[in-house]
Formats: structure tokens, sequence, C-alpha cells
């Protein structure tokens, strides 16, 4: 059964740092998402993609963040410089439609 | 405000018995619905969704739901759990002038005990 993968699994990085973490959709999908889940809350979404650009994103989801599909295949979220409050897991999703599929996600611990 | 509800955090069942997760959401244009599970150190599973028609939906691992428009409610239900359910439960809402964003409750924990 196709599933979202994405890498790398745990990332440690520091203050200030700039990280990418990337995201294979499943392979027929047109939508892609990006959403966290801080450590005991909920699931919050960030942003969603269609057709090479945004198409709808958060108010957390400001000028640190930013998202790219660089080839057919990857999905990717990169924060230019991290803060302690992005320590979250995050997670993928891709949909062809309204029902969306979720990878294990990547969990960012920032020190 | 658009908003999901899950009004229990945590739920403790004995294997065997029937389980009811609480779901409740206020939205201003018609929603469709989602459960999803996630086990420990795992992702999100989509157990089952509600978009338009009947308003009882099966899901996986012998998971239903029953939409209530008048109750503004999708609780999620099992007539016999096992211990491999413990896990952490998410409803999950959008609405089609929303984009397809999700919005999803806090979650209720569900322990399973012998």
């Amino acid at each position: 059964e196709p599933e979202v993968t994405q890498t790398p699994s745990h990332q440690v990085t520091q203050m200030g740092q700039e990280v990418i973490l990337r995201c294979v959709p499943i392979s027929n999908h047109l939508y892609f998402y990006w959403y966290r889940q801080i450590l005991g809350q909920k699931v919050e979404f960030l942003v969603s993609f269609y057709n090479n650009e945004i198409s709808e994103k958060s108010e957390i989801f400001d000028d640190q963040f930013s998202v790219e599909r660089p080839d057919g295949s990857n999905f990717t979220l990169k924060i230019r410089s991290t803060k302690l409050e992005d320590s979250a897991m995050y997670f993928c999703a891709s949909s062809t439609y309204y029902e969306q599929y979720f990878g294990p996600g990547t969990r960012l611990t920032v020190t | 405000a658009q908003s999901v509800t899950q009004p229990d955090i945590h739920i403790t069942v004995s294997e065997g018995a029937s389980l009811e997760l609480r779901c409740n959401y206020s939205y201003g244009a018609t929603p469709y619905l989602f459960w999803y599970v996630q086990s420990p150190g795992q992702g999100l599973q989509l157990l089952l969704k509600y978009f338009s028609g009947d308003t009882l939906v099966q899901g996986i691992k012998g998971f239903e739901a029953e939409f209530k428009r008048s109750q503004s409610s999708f609780n999620l239900r099992k007539p016999s759990v096992h211990w491999s359910d413990a896990a952490e439960y998410f409803c999950a809402v959008g609405a089609q002038n929303s984009g397809y964003a999700l919005n999803f409750g806090k979650g209720t924990s569900l322990l399973v005990t012998p």
C-alpha cells in the first residue's frame, strides 16, 4: 500500500540554524501539507501546497518557514532560523482531494 | 470560530468492552470529518471519514462513527475493544470553504486494561 515517507525521523539542531525536513508524498496525490504537533498539544495545520504554489497557510507559517517541491517526488519544509519553540513533531500529508494521508513524522528538537 | 472538541482527555476501558469517543465541532459550513489514530512514536493513521450520505460510516479495525448534524457530533465507536487499540485518537474536521486544512481536536488517550 502506498504511504507517505518522511526523513529524517529525528533532527536535532541548534537555535538559529536552518533545517530542511523532507517528505515523499503518495505518487498520484496532488495536494501536500505540513502539520506540526508540539509535545502534549494538538496537531496544527501549517501549510497546503497545490500546483507548485501555496494554496493556504496558517498564522503559524510565518516568514521563517518555506515549502518547496524541488522535483517530482519530494516536498520539503524549510525553517530558516530555528527557535526553541519550533521543537515539535512535523507531519507531512498528501491527498488527491479531502482525504489526507499522513507520514510518520519528523521529531525536531531545537537546543 | 471553527472548533473541534474532544471532551475526554483520557479514557480507560476493559478489553472486550465497548468504546465510544466523543467529538463535537463548530463549523459554519458543511463539514467533512475524520478520525485518526496515533500509536506511540507513530504517525497518524486514518480510521474513517464522512463526507456526505449515510451518517453511519464504517472504518478500519472494526471502528464506526456516526455523524449527527443536530448535535454537531461525530462520535467514534467500537463494540469490543482489543488491547492493541490503546493509542491516541484524534477527531479532525475540514470544510469546503476553508480549503483542505484540517482542524484537529486535542485528542483522547485510550488505555485498555486486561
